[in-house]
């Protein structure tokens, strides 16, 4: 079955930076694009950045643009997201997602929590 | 760049039914969108995809209890024979040009 398991969370202070892998098994990673959506505490879902199958191309929300870097791996079935210059507004849950090509999103992982606080 | 308005609560006792809407912006009602569930203190989960035709197909394990239907610019999520794991928050999700857009969410209360 598929399964999608984040990592790298925890409390970072602004203005440093934060590693996230979501590791993929059950299905076959290479093909599928991948996302990353985010959830602040209390609040809905905000779509974060998407990367195509082969990570020859890769799209963010204005909110991160510049500062978050999306990349992954496919022999290694890995998604990363690489978190720069983080603020107090960026504490949230970070879930990794699966999403067919240029459709909606079709799994969700189970998320990790990234706090940026002094 | 598509918006998506959903309301913010919706309720209804054991056992009944209830229909929750999301609706496209002008300019992109022809757009498909998904519909995801969020029980409390858990990860989102996919329930379907639906189309502005009305045709939809529910992602794997999703009860026949939940189905869709749309209407112009406005998607619908249907939920019979509600049960107490129902209570939940519901997200539309739509795309455009790579990127990709949520409504605010319903929140459903089973009475």
């Amino acid at each position: 079955q598929v399964q999608l398991v984040e990592s790298g969370g925890g409390v970072v202070q602004p203005g440093r930076s934060l590693r996230l892998s979501c590791a993929a098994s059950g299905f076959s990673f290479s093909s599928y694009a991948m996302h990353w959506v985010r959830q602040a505490p209390g609040k809905g879902l905000e779509w974060v950045t998407v990367i195509s199958y082969d990570g020859s191309n890769k799209y963010y929300a204005d909110s991160v643009k510049g500062r978050f870097t999306i990349s992954r791996d496919n022999p290694k079935n890995t998604l990363y997201l690489q978190m720069n210059s983080l603020r107090a507004e960026d504490t949230a849950i970070y879930y990794c997602a699966r999403g067919p090509q240029n459709l909606h999103i079709d799994y969700w992982g189970q998320g990790t929590l990234v706090t940026v606080s002094s | 760049q598509p918006v998506l308005t959903q309301s913010s609560s919706a309720s209804a006792s054991l056992g009944s039914s209830v229909k929750l809407t999301c609706t496209l912006s002008s300019g992109h009602s022809t757009y498909i969108i998904a519909w995801h569930q969020q029980q409390p203190g858990k990860a989102p989960r996919y329930l379907m995809k639906l189309e502005g035709s009305g045709s939809y197909n529910q992602g794997s394990g999703v009860p026949d209890r939940f189905s869709g239907s749309s209407s112009g610019a406005d998607r619908y999520l249907s939920i019979s024979n509600l049960q107490s794991e129902d209570e939940a928050d519901y997200y539309c999700e739509t795309w455009d040009s790579n990127t990709h857009v949520f409504g605010s969410g319903t929140k459903v209360t089973v009475l």
